[in-house]
């Protein structure tokens, strides 16, 4: 049963526009979410996080925006750059009060960006 | 610094052949974790450990082992491979809590 929802396996977006992708979640308990992001042949990198205490952070060209009502969230990139173009993985945890930090993964969305 | 490190990149297993899967990080960190990632889908947590010595199961442990006996190192043991483990594995690291996970390059392995 996936707790991490990525609904669109692929988005592409013109060089300079903004990328939006979105995440939903089932579990409740999940208390901090992360997005990561994958060129190919490469392991997963941390991209950027939120704690459920928030509805937006920002780094940069990225924010990320929480709906806890609506157990959603989304990354923004603006503008977006060819070198954007990867595979972005939504994760939760809901381990918050313990040390483990177990992550539950959406299935990833491909972002390419042509210029 | 090498951060977390695989080997090998790519190997093809016979049904019921046995593998291990190596894993080493140089950040000195507690907590290591194997997740395994199938065509289209998540990660999916197949064993962690807090600390040398202290391991335990996530969520698709079966047909898996793995051991801590040192802080840098975490091997992934593949017992008697089965066409669903062809999967890419992926190692990570981590000072544990909410903090950023490292990940490794992966080893993509093939049962056949």
């Amino acid at each position: 049963d996936q707790q991490v929802k990525q609904n669109s396996p692929s988005l592409s977006v013109q060089e300079g526009r903004i990328s939006i992708l979105n995440c939903d979640y089932t579990n409740s308990m999940f208390d901090y979410f992360l997005w990561y992001k994958k060129y190919p042949a490469e392991g997963p990198t941390f991209l950027i996080s939120i704690s459920s205490i928030k509805d937006k952070n920002e780094d940069g060209r990225f924010t990320v925006f929480l709906n806890k009502s609506a157990k959603h969230l989304s990354l923004h990139i603006v503008p977006s750059q060819p070198g954007d173009s990867a595979v972005y993985f939504c994760a939760a945890t809901s381990d918050r009060g313990s040390t483990l930090g177990r992550l539950y993964f959406g299935r990833g969305t491909q972002l390419t960006v042509w210029p | 610094n090498a951060g977390v490190t695989q080997t090998p990149k790519f190997r093809i297993l016979k049904i019921g052949q046995s593998m291990t899967l190596q894993c080493a990080q140089d950040m000195n960190h507690n907590y290591m974790y194997w997740y395994r990632q199938d065509p289209g889908m998540g990660l999916k947590l197949i064993y962690y450990s807090v600390g040398a010595g202290i391991t335990d199961k996530g969520e698709v442990p079966n047909g898996y082992n793995v051991s801590r006996s040192t802080t840098e190192d975490f091997p992934l043991r593949l017992e008697l491979a089965a066409p669903s483990q062809t999967s890419v594995y992926f190692c990570a690291s981590g000072v544990g809590g909410t903090d950023t996970q490292y990940f490794g390059p992966g080893t993509r392995l093939t049962v056949l």
